[in-house]
């Protein structure tokens, strides 16, 4: 298995606080990539990076930001968070482009 | 546009053969990926396409047919363990990216 960890596992937050979700890989992968998935929409990007402090958005990417400063760590933020973030959020690892991506165990984030 | 396309459900007896079928359409094709997923899991890599033809691995077989924008997944000697959400993801846009668009996914219930 990649080893790839996801933190916190389980997260229960106020509408309007901000959030940050870590994923930590020990792979030494370049390309890491942030998904949520949500009944009925199955998995969407939202952000992934190719290097560090190389990202670049996926498809659902307003209302969160990312930052990548080391190989190993990559962070999803949420400025602000909203009942409409409530999903289990997905860390991804891949060693290229053009190779199979492992996921992480996932995080579940909830927005009161 | 992008779209991926697979059945939303399927059930099967243990010990049977099922195909999960798929169809994709994308700007820009890196690949063809199926990833397993049990309930309350991260999803798991199964088998990457990237010509056409068959891969078997195993009880696992995935077919391609770019010119059709098809693929499907053969399941043999079904398990009550293979029961679970099979993921139909194709690697789209620039090749330097990795990024993949998922279906839904289909979820799969294997009978006694």
């Amino acid at each position: 298995d990649a080893g790839i960890t996801q933190s916190p596992r389980h997260k229960v937050t106020e509408t309007g606080t901000p959030v940050t979700l870590r994923c930590h890989q020990t792979e030494n992968h370049r390309y890491m990539y942030w998904y949520r998935q949500d009944p009925g929409h199955g998995l969407r990007l939202i952000h992934y990076s190719y290097g560090v402090k190389d990202t670049d958005k996926g498809e659902v990417s307003d209302g969160y930001s990312v930052s990548r400063s080391k190989t190993e760590d990559f962070l999803l933020t949420l400025e602000s968070a909203t009942s409409s973030q409530t999903s289990v959020y997905f860390c991804a690892i891949s060693r290229d482009s053009s190779y199979e991506q492992y996921f992480g165990p996932g995080t579940r984030l909830t927005v009161t | 546009g992008q779209n991926i396309d697979q059945p939303t459900e399927m059930t099967a007896t243990e010990g049977a053969i099922v195909q999960i079928n798929c169809t994709y359409q994308t700007s820009g094709f890196n690949g063809l990926f199926w990833y397993q997923q049990h309930a309350g899991e991260a999803p798991t890599f199964l088998s990457y396409n990237v010509l056409d033809g068959l891969e078997e691995k195993g009880r696992f077989s995935s077919f391609l047919s770019r010119s059709k924008g098809y693929s499907y997944l053969l399941l043999k000697e079904l398990q009550m363990k293979d029961s679970a959400s099979y993921l139909c993801a194709a690697g789209g846009g620039s090749s330097n990216t990795g990024k993949l668009i998922f279906g839904q996914g289909t979820t799969l219930q294997v009978k006694p």
